[in-house]
């Protein structure tokens, strides 16, 4: 059974920390990973991650993917309040159309 | 404004009615796709279609009936749900499946 696995579960840190997200996965025909912030109702996209070792990078987030270690890590620098949210890390795999989801991890970035 | 609109945003129904969700993406994509998000448990993949056909079914209960009639819209039909089955139900779309998605902000549905 494909599974993603989420690290840590929840997370509070004072702005201006640097966190580090992680999510492992056990998948069947792996073909990418993607990241997803969830705030409020709808998760936005973050990154879609297809090739080991190549960072990508959106202003202070970044993250980068390991295929032989079977994980990838979201980094968030000079982390603000606006950063609280849910964060989700998704593989997709074999057929086209699979996808399945951590169960994310929740931060809060206080004042 | 994620460019997937679901309506309606919460929806209270007893186990014997017959409702549905309705969604519609104004982005021109060509998959759509149902998730269903309960407390502590992971998204949960419930249905694709791609191209306005359906290219996945995740053993999901005969009780959620997709349609999907054009590909800027998708529907989710309700009927002789269980109380289990309330969650937080998100519509997805992307330019075509294997694509990062748009969601949309859900339908929070209660089962009494």
């Amino acid at each position: 059974e494909d599974k993603v696995v989420q690290s840590p579960l929840s997370l509070v840190v004072h702005e201006g920390d640097t966190v580090t997200l992680n999510c492992s996965y056990e998948v069947t025909n792996f073909r990418s990973l993607l990241w997803y912030k969830q705030e409020k109702k709808a998760p936005t996209f973050l990154f879609m991650l297809t090739s080991s070792g190549i960072e990508k990078k959106s202003g202070r987030l970044s993250s980068i993917l390991d295929k032989k270690e079977l994980f990838s890590i979201l980094n968030i620098t000079a982390t603000q309040t606006g950063d609280s949210a849910v964060y989700l890390c998704a593989a997709t795999t074999g057929t086209a159309s699979k996808l399945t989801f951590g169960t994310g991890t929740r931060l809060q970035v206080t004042l | 404004e994620t460019g997937v609109t679901q309506t309606p945003r919460h929806l209270v129904m007893g186990m014997t009615n017959k409702k549905s969700l309705k969604c519609e993406q104004h982005l021109g994509h060509n998959a759509m796709y149902w998730y269903k998000q309960s407390a502590k448990k992971p998204l949960e993949l419930m249905f694709v279609y791609s191209l306005e056909e359906r290219v996945e079914n995740n053993s999901v209960p005969s009780r959620f009936s997709p349609e999907c009639p054009n590909s800027s819209h998708l529907f989710l039909h309700l009927h002789t749900l269980q109380p289990e089955d309330s969650a937080l139900y998100l519509c997805a779309s992307s330019q075509w499946v294997q694509q990062p998605q748009h969601f949309g902000d859900g339908t929070r549905l209660s089962i009494l």
